[in-house]
């Protein structure tokens, strides 16, 4: 199985500030990994797919890079909405694998 | 409008078993493979299954194996999850998802004496 280390699993920052979450994969996954965005009680939502194309009508200021095995989801300018518990997943193989998630909360 | 609305989840004593159901609509079912995605309290989420468009391939994660079944029914825009043995450790809510690109509501799993 690919093992999916996403950090930090936490982090407190303000409205406005630019927020960084990394995964890293214990193999190379091409670009076959996805970041959601879930909020409590809700279903996931899909940000970004094949590790950097954002998913349509996501704000343009959520962005994806990496490949191989390791891939950053970054935040530009943290809003009031984004906070929220983001994860990353791998679909190059099975069984899918989903990072731990990160918990991003306001400062 | 795309809709997946899952049922069938209920308190289950250990060794139960449930059938999970979600009915789409909003889109051909029949196109795209299914996922089945669950998240136990204060976890993350962890995938569990999914099967291909005419039900011919079905793939699971190793703790489900022998327990979980999937399964669809393309007439009737649906997929399923049949879940046997229940452990306190398959509680969780249970998500299903188009492909891992849309997704439910969830359906609530409790695993208990």
């Amino acid at each position: 199985d690919i093992q999916m280390t996403q950090s930090p699993s936490s982090l407190s920052a303000s409205v406005g500030d630019r927020v960084t979450i990394t995964c890293r994969t214990s193999q190379g996954i091409r670009n076959d990994l996805a970041w959601y965005q879930q909020k409590p009680g809700k279903a996931p939502e899909r940000l970004i797919y094949a590790a950097s194309s954002l998913v349509s009508g996501v704000p343009s200021r959520f962005s994806g890079s990496g490949s191989g095995t390791e891939f950053t989801l970054t935040i530009s300018s943290l809003q009031p909405e984004d906070f929220a518990t983001y994860s990353c997943l791998q679909w190059n193989s099975y069984p899918r694998t989903f990072g731990q998630g990160t918990k991003v909360e306001i400062k | 409008e795309v809709q997946l609305v899952e049922s069938g989840g209920d308190l289950v004593q250990p060794g139960g078993s449930l059938r999970l159901s979600c009915a789409v609509s909003g889109f051909t079912f029949s196109d795209f493979w299914m996922d089945w995605v669950r998240q136990a309290p204060g976890e993350g989420l962890e995938w569990v299954a999914n099967i291909n468009q005419d039900g011919s391939k079905k793939y699971y994660v190793d703790s489900v194996k022998g327990r979980f079944t999937v399964s669809r029914d393309n007439a009737k825009n649906s997929v399923y999850l049949q879940i046997n043995s229940l452990r306190a450790e398959d509680t969780a809510v249970y998500y299903c998802s188009r492909q891992l690109e849309l997704w439910g509501q969830g359906t609530k799993v409790t695993v208990s004496s």
